[in-house]
Protein backbone atom coordinates (compact mmCIF):
# COMPACT_ATOMS: atom_id res chain seq x y z
CA UNK A 1 0.00 0.00 0.00
CA UNK A 2 1.63 3.33 -1.01
CA UNK A 3 1.76 5.32 2.42
CA UNK A 4 3.57 8.69 3.59
CA UNK A 5 4.74 8.82 7.10
CA UNK A 6 5.57 12.10 8.70
CA UNK A 7 7.76 12.72 12.09
CA UNK A 8 7.52 13.93 14.29
CA UNK A 9 3.48 14.09 15.02
CA UNK A 10 4.16 17.27 16.71
CA UNK A 11 7.05 19.57 17.76
CA UNK A 12 7.48 22.81 19.89
CA UNK A 13 9.66 25.26 19.31
CA UNK A 14 10.86 28.65 20.10
CA UNK A 15 10.02 32.24 18.06
CA UNK A 16 13.01 32.54 16.41
CA UNK A 17 14.30 29.09 15.98
CA UNK A 18 15.11 26.73 13.39
CA UNK A 19 12.90 23.02 12.72
CA UNK A 20 13.27 20.18 10.22
CA UNK A 21 9.93 18.17 9.77
CA UNK A 22 10.65 14.52 7.92
CA UNK A 23 8.66 12.88 5.54
CA UNK A 24 9.74 8.88 4.28
CA UNK A 25 7.36 7.62 1.38
CA UNK A 26 6.81 4.27 -0.43
CA UNK A 27 4.22 5.61 -3.13
CA UNK A 28 5.52 4.34 -6.25
CA UNK A 29 5.73 5.10 -9.31
CA UNK A 30 6.38 8.82 -8.14
CA UNK A 31 5.21 11.88 -9.79
CA UNK A 32 6.01 15.33 -7.74
CA UNK A 33 6.08 15.75 -3.70
CA UNK A 34 4.20 18.50 -2.16
CA UNK A 35 4.64 20.13 1.37
CA UNK A 36 1.36 21.91 2.34
CA UNK A 37 0.75 24.32 5.91
CA UNK A 38 -2.44 24.06 7.27
CA UNK A 39 -4.06 26.21 9.49
CA UNK A 40 -6.97 25.05 12.75
CA UNK A 41 -9.73 24.91 10.82
CA UNK A 42 -8.83 26.08 7.17
CA UNK A 43 -7.70 24.17 4.07
CA UNK A 44 -4.39 23.16 3.20
CA UNK A 45 -2.42 25.68 1.19
CA UNK A 46 0.68 24.55 -1.02
CA UNK A 47 3.89 25.93 0.30
CA UNK A 48 6.57 23.56 -2.27
CA UNK A 49 5.95 20.87 -5.69
CA UNK A 50 9.04 19.18 -6.50
CA UNK A 51 9.47 16.51 -9.28
CA UNK A 52 12.30 13.47 -8.72
CA UNK A 53 14.78 15.43 -10.55
CA UNK A 54 14.58 17.97 -7.79
CA UNK A 55 16.51 18.25 -4.60
CA UNK A 56 15.40 21.43 -3.24
CA UNK A 57 13.14 23.79 -3.24
CA UNK A 58 12.57 27.25 -1.31
CA UNK A 59 9.22 29.26 -0.41
CA UNK A 60 10.04 32.43 1.85
CA UNK A 61 11.28 30.89 5.20
CA UNK A 62 10.70 27.03 3.86
CA UNK A 63 13.11 25.06 2.40
CA UNK A 64 11.80 21.59 1.40
CA UNK A 65 14.29 19.13 0.06
CA UNK A 66 13.84 15.63 -1.62
CA UNK A 67 16.13 12.46 -1.63
CA UNK A 68 14.57 10.29 -4.42
CA UNK A 69 16.68 6.78 -4.14
CA UNK A 70 15.86 6.93 -0.36
CA UNK A 71 12.19 8.32 -0.85
CA UNK A 72 12.84 11.03 1.88
CA UNK A 73 11.92 14.61 2.27
CA UNK A 74 12.26 17.37 4.54
CA UNK A 75 10.76 20.91 5.13
CA UNK A 76 13.16 22.93 6.86
CA UNK A 77 11.61 25.93 8.48
CA UNK A 78 14.23 28.72 9.39
CA UNK A 79 13.86 31.58 12.05
CA UNK A 80 10.49 30.90 12.88
CA UNK A 81 7.59 33.14 14.05
CA UNK A 82 3.92 32.34 15.49
CA UNK A 83 2.35 32.47 12.21
CA UNK A 84 4.23 29.01 11.53
CA UNK A 85 2.23 27.42 14.12
CA UNK A 86 0.17 25.09 11.96
CA UNK A 87 0.14 21.43 10.79
CA UNK A 88 2.33 20.50 8.12
CA UNK A 89 1.67 17.68 5.59
CA UNK A 90 3.73 15.92 2.98
CA UNK A 91 1.72 14.79 0.13
CA UNK A 92 2.88 12.61 -2.64
CA UNK A 93 1.23 12.43 -6.23
CA UNK A 94 1.34 8.87 -8.37
CA UNK A 95 2.64 9.00 -11.65
CA UNK A 96 -0.04 9.53 -14.38
CA UNK A 97 -2.60 9.94 -11.72
CA UNK A 98 -2.81 13.48 -11.94
CA UNK A 99 -3.86 14.95 -8.71
CA UNK A 100 -4.94 11.72 -6.81
CA UNK A 101 -2.92 12.39 -4.10
CA UNK A 102 -1.65 10.55 -1.40
CA UNK A 103 -1.54 12.65 2.17
CA UNK A 104 0.45 12.08 5.21
CA UNK A 105 -0.68 12.45 8.86
CA UNK A 106 0.88 15.88 9.26
CA UNK A 107 3.53 17.30 11.55
CA UNK A 108 1.88 20.02 14.22
CA UNK A 109 4.53 22.78 14.77
CA UNK A 110 3.35 25.39 17.83
CA UNK A 111 5.85 28.12 17.99
CA UNK A 112 6.21 29.62 21.52
CA UNK A 113 6.97 33.20 21.57
CA UNK B 1 -12.73 36.37 -3.05
CA UNK B 2 -11.18 34.12 -5.69
CA UNK B 3 -10.76 31.12 -3.69
CA UNK B 4 -12.56 27.91 -3.40
CA UNK B 5 -16.03 28.04 -1.35
CA UNK B 6 -17.56 25.64 0.59
CA UNK B 7 -20.73 25.51 1.88
CA UNK B 8 -21.97 25.19 5.03
CA UNK B 9 -18.92 25.91 7.03
CA UNK B 10 -20.72 23.89 9.76
CA UNK B 11 -23.50 21.38 9.51
CA UNK B 12 -24.91 18.84 12.19
CA UNK B 13 -27.59 16.02 11.19
CA UNK B 14 -28.87 13.20 13.06
CA UNK B 15 -28.17 10.02 12.01
CA UNK B 16 -29.89 8.52 9.16
CA UNK B 17 -30.70 11.80 7.63
CA UNK B 18 -29.25 13.33 3.77
CA UNK B 19 -26.77 15.91 3.58
CA UNK B 20 -25.64 17.95 0.72
CA UNK B 21 -22.10 20.05 0.63
CA UNK B 22 -21.35 22.79 -2.01
CA UNK B 23 -18.04 23.15 -3.69
CA UNK B 24 -17.62 26.54 -5.33
CA UNK B 25 -14.32 26.30 -7.28
CA UNK B 26 -11.74 28.32 -8.55
CA UNK B 27 -13.48 29.79 -11.80
CA UNK B 28 -11.58 28.38 -14.91
CA UNK B 29 -10.41 25.48 -12.89
CA UNK B 30 -11.21 22.12 -14.64
CA UNK B 31 -10.57 19.74 -11.91
CA UNK B 32 -12.35 19.36 -8.46
CA UNK B 33 -11.83 16.96 -6.18
CA UNK B 34 -13.24 15.78 -2.53
CA UNK B 35 -11.27 14.74 0.67
CA UNK B 36 -12.37 13.90 3.97
CA UNK B 37 -10.35 14.85 7.01
CA UNK B 38 -10.33 13.55 10.70
CA UNK B 39 -9.23 14.70 13.52
CA UNK B 40 -5.51 15.10 13.41
CA UNK B 41 -5.14 12.91 10.05
CA UNK B 42 -4.33 14.03 6.68
CA UNK B 43 -7.15 13.87 3.74
CA UNK B 44 -8.28 11.17 2.19
CA UNK B 45 -9.28 11.13 -1.60
CA UNK B 46 -12.87 10.99 -2.10
CA UNK B 47 -13.51 11.42 -5.73
CA UNK B 48 -11.84 13.49 -8.67
CA UNK B 49 -14.16 15.12 -11.28
CA UNK B 50 -12.29 16.60 -14.69
CA UNK B 51 -14.69 18.66 -16.27
CA UNK B 52 -18.35 17.08 -15.04
CA UNK B 53 -17.45 13.37 -15.33
CA UNK B 54 -16.43 11.72 -12.48
CA UNK B 55 -12.47 10.80 -13.62
CA UNK B 56 -11.77 9.14 -10.23
CA UNK B 57 -14.20 7.93 -7.83
CA UNK B 58 -12.20 5.09 -6.37
CA UNK B 59 -12.52 6.80 -2.50
CA UNK B 60 -15.81 7.27 -2.22
CA UNK B 61 -15.97 4.55 1.37
CA UNK B 62 -19.68 3.18 0.17
CA UNK B 63 -23.27 4.15 -2.09
CA UNK B 64 -24.22 6.56 0.18
CA UNK B 65 -21.60 8.95 -0.92
CA UNK B 66 -22.47 10.18 -4.57
CA UNK B 67 -20.92 13.61 -6.21
CA UNK B 68 -22.11 15.38 -8.83
CA UNK B 69 -21.04 18.32 -10.61
CA UNK B 70 -23.40 18.58 -13.74
CA UNK B 71 -22.21 21.95 -15.12
CA UNK B 72 -18.04 21.30 -14.91
CA UNK B 73 -18.24 24.48 -12.41
CA UNK B 74 -19.81 23.57 -8.94
CA UNK B 75 -20.01 20.59 -7.27
CA UNK B 76 -22.47 18.87 -4.79
CA UNK B 77 -21.21 16.10 -2.15
CA UNK B 78 -24.28 14.40 -1.67
CA UNK B 79 -24.59 11.48 1.65
CA UNK B 80 -27.59 9.31 2.21
CA UNK B 81 -28.31 7.95 5.33
CA UNK B 82 -25.65 9.44 7.56
CA UNK B 83 -23.36 7.15 10.01
CA UNK B 84 -22.05 8.85 13.38
CA UNK B 85 -18.35 7.45 11.23
CA UNK B 86 -19.52 9.83 8.34
CA UNK B 87 -18.18 12.62 10.95
CA UNK B 88 -15.64 14.67 9.43
CA UNK B 89 -14.42 17.52 7.68
CA UNK B 90 -15.33 17.26 3.98
CA UNK B 91 -12.37 19.41 2.02
CA UNK B 92 -12.83 20.30 -1.45
CA UNK B 93 -10.00 21.23 -3.98
CA UNK B 94 -9.70 22.39 -7.51
CA UNK B 95 -6.78 23.06 -9.77
CA UNK B 96 -6.09 24.85 -13.41
CA UNK B 97 -5.31 21.20 -14.48
CA UNK B 98 -4.85 18.00 -13.50
CA UNK B 99 -1.11 18.54 -12.70
CA UNK B 100 -1.70 22.29 -11.33
CA UNK B 101 -0.89 23.08 -7.49
CA UNK B 102 -4.31 22.25 -5.52
CA UNK B 103 -6.48 25.18 -4.11
CA UNK B 104 -8.29 24.11 -1.00
CA UNK B 105 -11.56 25.80 0.41
CA UNK B 106 -11.72 25.77 4.39
CA UNK B 107 -13.92 22.32 4.05
CA UNK B 108 -17.66 21.30 5.53
CA UNK B 109 -17.39 19.91 9.40
CA UNK B 110 -19.54 17.29 9.36
CA UNK B 111 -20.91 16.14 12.57
CA UNK B 112 -23.53 13.64 12.93
CA UNK B 113 -25.27 13.00 16.34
Amino acid sequence: KNQVEQSPQSLIILEGKNCTLQCNYTVSPFSNLRWYKQDTGRGPVSLTIMTFSENTKSNGRYTATLDADTKQSSLHITASQLSDSASYICVVSLKAAGNKLTFGGGTRVLVKP
Amino acid sequence: GAGVSQTPSNKVTEKGKYVELRCDPISGHTALYWYRQSLGQGPEFLIYFQGTGAADDSGLPNDRFFAVRPEGSVSTLKIQRTERGDSAVYLCASSLTENSPLHFGNGTRLTVT
